[in-house]
């Protein structure tokens, strides 16, 4: 089955600087990889996702990019606000698994003003 | 979007007992899931609900622990069966809408 790996578990950033979290994968056969912000209490929310036919994806301040030779993806938060500091999951599913997802371990943010 | 609730959104439970989890979608969907997070944690799948047919358990999870119902399109129960301290989690239901998926708000499960 798919075993999905994420680092670093923490990241302290100082206010303004960018954020990188990187995963990767093991089964060649996943084709989505969707990123989740979860706040202290709160549910995951989906803050952006990438499907294997593209490289990179952005939206605002966060992006995601994607090598499917190399099985990793990351995502990248630019210009960090204090209201970035979350626990953030990237996850992986096939066509085959459409809404199985294997979740990475997760990152705490920590952005600090 | 899908507008996914739970009930109940905590519970404490004396071990030996069972609790049952409601999920409610607002709209149809053919897609909804079952996932744990104990404390700290990562969210893990434990299964797929089926719309008219049993669910599809993952590895380490099975039905007689986690019985599960789909009635219809948009509603699931999810049961946690004879409670020991281990289930203490969050339980969040799941489910698929506009090409994404939603996550329901969790029910916090706490056994003594």
């Amino acid at each position: 089955g798919e075993n999905v790996e994420q680092h670093p578990s923490t990241l302290s950033v100082q206010e303004g600087d960018s954020a990188v979290i990187k995963c990767t994968y093991s089964d060649s056969a996943s084709n989505y990889f969707p990123w989740y912000k979860q706040e202290l209490g709160k549910r995951p929310q989906l803050i952006i996702d990438i499907r294997s036919n593209v490289g990179e994806k952005k939206d605002q301040r966060i992006a995601v990019t994607l090598n499917k030779t190399a099985k990793h993806f990351s995502l990248h938060i630019t210009e960090t606000q204090p209201e970035d500091s979350a626990v953030y999951f990237c996850a992986a599913s096939s066509t085959d698994s459409w809404g199985k997802l294997q979740f990475g371990a997760g990152t705490q943010v920590v952005v600090t003003p | 979007s899908a507008v996914i609730s739970q009930k109940p959104s905590r519970d404490i439970c004396q071990r030996g007992t069972s609790l049952t989890i409601q999920c409610q979608v607002d709209s149809q969907v053919t897609m909804m899931f079952w996932y744990r997070q104990q404390p700290g944690q990562s969210l893990t799948l434990i299964a797929t609900a089926n719309q008219g047919s049993e669910a599809t358990y993952e590895s380490g999870f099975v039905i007689d622990k986690f019985p599960i119902s789909r009635p219809n399109l948009t509603f699931s129960t999810l049961t946690v069966s004879n409670m020991s301290p281990e289930d203490s989690s969050i339980y969040l239901c799941s489910a698929e809408g506009g090409n994404e998926q939603f996550f329901g708000p969790g029910t916090r499960l706490t056994v003594l």
